[in-house]
């Protein structure tokens, strides 16, 4: 079984200042892959970034980067220079297989960031 | 660019009522995925289906069924809806092969039993 867990709850960041949101996982498959989205108050998820179990390079998009830590099970998501748009809920999930070989995604409970002027 | 709608963005029912939540998605898209979202619980997968007529079982199941009789169209379905099933309900869809491809998702349904 796959499991996310994300411990931060909640996060206030100055505007401008890089943020690290935490993300740790568990499972037991050598082939997997993690995403992150954010949920803004809208309430649409947006899909920002994607890392392969596989993949050697942390994943980059824009001022979006995937610190990928193998060893640890942790896929922190970066934000460099925070803006006012970027507060949100943020959610790591991890591809699986189910036993019947079809995937699935497993959600963290989610962060909420707060960006402060 | 993919889309992805429900029917409903806001649904108040009664306990014991049949409830029929849809999505509908444009992209030709093997996966389709129901999700129940929750505050500190994150989303849980109720069901999911992998081709027409094909679903299976999610991490939260119990007082739900599927049915996917078009590869576009995906629907939950609540047999006898309870105060526990007050929720934001979230359909996705991807397409299958690549672990790289993400999932899109719909505005979401807003369901309150009462």
């Amino acid at each position: 079984a796959q499991k996310i867990t994300q411990t931060q709850p909640g996060m206030f960041v100055q505007e401008k200042e890089a943020v690290t949101l935490d993300c740790t996982y568990d499972t037991s498959d050598q082939s997997y892959g993690l995403f992150w989205y954010k949920q803004p108050s809208s309430g649409e998820m947006i899909f920002l970034i994607y890392q392969g179990s596989y993949d050697e390079q942390n994943a980059t998009e824009g001022r979006y980067s995937l610190n990928f830590q193998k060893a640890r099970k942790s896929a922190n998501l970066v934000i460099s220079a925070s803006q006012l748009g970027d507060s949100a809920m943020y959610f790591c999930a991890m591809r699986g297989l189910t036993n019947f070989g079809n995937e699935k995604l497993t959600f963290g409970t989610g962060t909420r960031l707060t960006i402060i002027p | 660019d993919v889309k992805v709608t429900q029917s409903s963005r806001y649904l108040v029912k009664r306990t014991g009522e049949k409830v029929f939540l849809e999505c509908v998605q444009d992209m030709d898209h093997e996966n389709m995925f129901w999700y129940r979202q929750d505050p500190g619980l994150g989303l849980r997968l109720i069901y999911f289906s992998y081709d027409v007529k094909m679903k299976e079982k999610g991490d939260i199941p119990e007082g739900y069924s599927v049915s996917r009789e078009k590869k576009e169209r995906f629907s939950l379905i609540l047999e006898s809806a309870s105060t526990n099933q007050t929720s934001m309900y979230l359909c996705a869809s991807s397409l299958w092969g690549r672990s790289s491809y993400e999932q899109y998702f719909g505005p979401g349904t807003r369901l309150t039993v009462t």
